[in-house]
């Protein structure tokens, strides 16, 4: 069966300081993909980014970075230097190689950025 | 380019009532596929759409809901005799295809049922 598990609900930080996000994912595929998204207070979902399976490279954009080990079945998300504007709720997805790429989310972790 | 559009943005009703909610995706874009979120937690899959087919339904909680995508464009999730545990918000999005590309959201529509 299909899981993601983003065990941290909230977390509260001050602007500048860096966050990692968590998310361990349980799949038997062994092609599968990884999403993040964020959800700001507008509500809109933002696609983040989507990492397969067989690339294990960590990648970094701005201020974001993730860090995907399949030896563990994480995929944590790192906001460096954190901004107000980063204040949302942040959501891990799977979807499996053969689901036609139906979504399976965890929970949400909702950051606070304070400034 | 427009995003991906749901009507209406709010929507309440009474219990035993039906309702419809439309979503129009990106022109172009084949996938569709129709998620809810409740309050606190992340969307949960209903049922997608290549074409005019849905593909996989499983997602659907019982038979009260149904979902139509008739010229593979603009698709229509129906509830009948909605009851207060419908109350959600239905999101909508859609993708180039359904091979696992990025998918795209809608704003969604916040259905209460009174």
């Amino acid at each position: 069966a299909q899981k993601v598990t983003q065990a941290q609900t909230e977390i509260s930080v001050v602007e500048k300081e860096d966050v990692t996000l968590d998310c361990v994912y349980e799949t038997r595929d062994t092609t599968y993909y990884l999403f993040w998204y964020k959800q700001p207070p507008s509500g809109e979902l933002v696609f983040l980014i989507r990492r397969n399976s067989f690339d294990e490279q960590n990648e970094i954009s701005g201020r974001y970075s993730w860090n995907f080990q399949k030896s563990t079945s994480s995929f944590n998300f790192t906001i460096t230097a954190s901004q107000v504007v980063d204040s949302a709720v942040y959501f891990c997805a799977l979807s499996d190689h053969n689901q036609g790429g139906k979504l399976i989310f965890g929970q949400g972790t909702e950051l606070s950025v304070k400034p | 380019g427009a995003g991906v559009s749901q009507t209406p943005s709010n929507k309440v009703t009474e219990k035993g009532k039906y309702v419809e909610l439309r979503c129009d995706p990106i022109s172009g874009h084949t996938a569709l596929y129709w998620y809810r979120q409740s309050l606190g937690q992340g969307p949960e899959f209903l049922i997608y759409f290549q074409g005019t087919g849905a593909a996989d339904d499983s997602g659907l909680p019982n038979d009260r809901f149904f979902a139509v995508r008739p010229e593979g464009s603009v698709s229509t999730l129906k509830i009948q005799r909605t009851e207060r545990g419908d109350s959600a918000v239905y999101l909508c999005a859609s993708s180039p295809g359904t091979g696992v590309y990025e998918q795209y959201f809608g704003p969604g529509t916040r259905l209460t049922v009174t």
